[in-house]
């Protein structure tokens, strides 16, 4: 059972490169979002996806598209890398969807992702 | 005011101290909420949930006050181990819908020998 699995674990863009951050779970989860996480501001959500075909925006979604096609599979696009971006990228899945009520579910995390843009 | 708030330390302190950490919250309607651990250039991984008062695990207390709108992390007898980032996790989201997480910034903690 190999949880949720992310690549690359370090990547190097140039201003301007578009990339693709994988994230597959093994899990059969229904929930799936990223996260950057960036010195002082712990992690930030930038997209979520609560079933296959179904994505939203979280707090910091601009200069990154999702897509969620299969339940397992939930990669995040950078069409144009800006240095902005540079930061570590997590991925993270929970059984059901998040809730504001008891029996929201754990989220695991992937091993992340380091993204530097020169 | 931020929506999930924590001092972000470093706290240091000795081994087999008792160490208590703060986490303010905006989300009144919020009724579950977490402490993940992170590891030094590791991923957060879930300490403990709180859904109702309080919630206790071996060394660890997390507990919830809701009229002040803050969760509490208390540590008894810390170990070198304990060394980590603690996250203060909370259900939020546009219109209080609680459909995503908002992580605190997190609270260093130093165990020292």
């Amino acid at each position: 059972n190999a949880g949720v699995t992310q690549t690359p674990k370090f990547q190097v863009l140039k201003t301007g490169q578009s990339m693709t951050l994988q994230c597959a779970q093994d899990m059969n989860h229904e929930y799936m979002s990223w996260y950057r996480q960036d010195p002082g501001m712990g992690l930030r959500l930038i997209h979520y996806s609560v079933g296959a075909g179904i994505t939203d925006q979280g707090e910091v979604p601009n200069g990154y598209n999702v897509s969620r096609s299969t339940t397992e599979d939930f990669p995040l696009r950078l069409l144009s890398a800006a240095p902005s971006q540079t930061s570590v990228y997590f991925c993270a899945s929970s059984e059901r969807g998040v809730s504001l009520f008891a029996g929201a579910n754990v989220l695991t995390f992937g091993a992340g992702s380091r993204l530097t843009v020169l | 005011r931020k929506e999930v708030e924590q001092d972000p330390g470093p706290f240091n302190v000795p081994e087999g101290a008792t160490v208590a950490f703060n986490c303010t919250y905006s989300n009144s309607a919020s009724q579950s909420f977490f402490w993940y651990r992170q590891d030094c250039r590791k991923e957060p991984k879930l300490l403990m949930s709180v859904y109702s008062s309080g919630n206790e695990d071996g060394r660890f207390t997390a507990q919830l006050n809701r009229a002040s709108q803050y969760i509490s992390l208390l540590i008894r007898d810390s170990k070198l181990s304990d060394s980590a980032t603690y996250l203060c996790v909370v259900p939020s989201g546009p219109n209080n819908a609680g459909n995503m997480l908002t992580f605190g910034g997190g609270t260093r903690l130093m165990v020292k020998p």
